[in-house]
């Protein structure tokens, strides 16, 4: 069944507002990555933590491992914030497969 | 930032034809990784590749895939034949593999089976 389970789907932001992501994880992950995917498709990397809190600017995300998720919070969102976010973990289990979650679309209108 | 490189970035072929999608992963990476994407939906995982070995693939990696990396060269991914419903863009990703699975990506390769 499906590891990672991610909300919302889609999210509207006006410039300068804030939300959050997250991702549940139906098993124990080991570590998870979130990325950005841009208009042209690109993947971007944003972070990857095994466990606690990194912030990068307007971006901040937190991975639970006993809890079973991860959050992304972004705040005083931009234009160029638009697009899909993705996270990705790593299961536990010494995997080699890093699954995806359904992604949240993202658009921020001025 | 590490770049993992992709070639070509489109290509079209037709239906039963067999392609072969390259992939230049990050020098010294050791752990290669095919996605799927239909448009606008999820990164589907293929396949992980290590030390000459698929290490896991899912069921979307069906008899016709195969991966390889002769010599250090191209990762590659080869469909023989093509079919339809193989039309995505497929994405290339690498990892150091020592302490991390921190995945790398390239910008994809968009199939288009006619």
């Amino acid at each position: 069944g499906d590891q990672v389970e991610q909300s919302p789907s889609a999210l509207s932001l006006h410039e300068g507002t804030g939300s959050a992501l997250r991702c549940n994880f139906t098993t124990t992950m080991r570590a998870v990555q979130w990325f950005q995917q841009n208009s042209r498709g690109s993947l971007i990397n944003l972070f990857y933590l095994a466990s606690g809190t990194k912030e990068n600017g307007r971006l901040k995300s937190t991975f639970n491992s006993k809890e079973s998720y991860s959050t992304l919070h972004i705040r005083d969102a931009q234009l160029e914030d638009s697009g899909t976010y993705f996270c990705a973990a790593e299961a536990g289990t010494g995997g080699y497969k890093v699954v995806f979650g359904s992604g949240t679309r993202l658009l921020v209108s001025p | 930032g590490p770049k993992v490189l992709q070639i070509p970035s489109h290509q079209i072929i037709d239906m039963g034809q067999m392609v072969t999608l390259n992939c230049d992963p990050v020098s010294n990476h050791l752990y290669f990784y095919w996605y799927k994407q239909i448009l606008g939906q999820q990164m589907e995982f293929l396949v992980n590749f290590y030390n000459g070995k698929v290490m896991e693939k899912s069921k979307l990696f069906k008899d016709q895939f195969s991966v390889e990396r002769p010599d250090g060269s191209y990762f590659t991914l080869k469909i023989q034949p093509t079919a339809l419903e193989d039309s995505a863009v497929y994405f290339c990703a690498s990892s150091p593999g020592t302490t991390n699975e921190r995945l790398f990506f390239g910008h994809g390769t968009k199939l288009s089976v006619l």
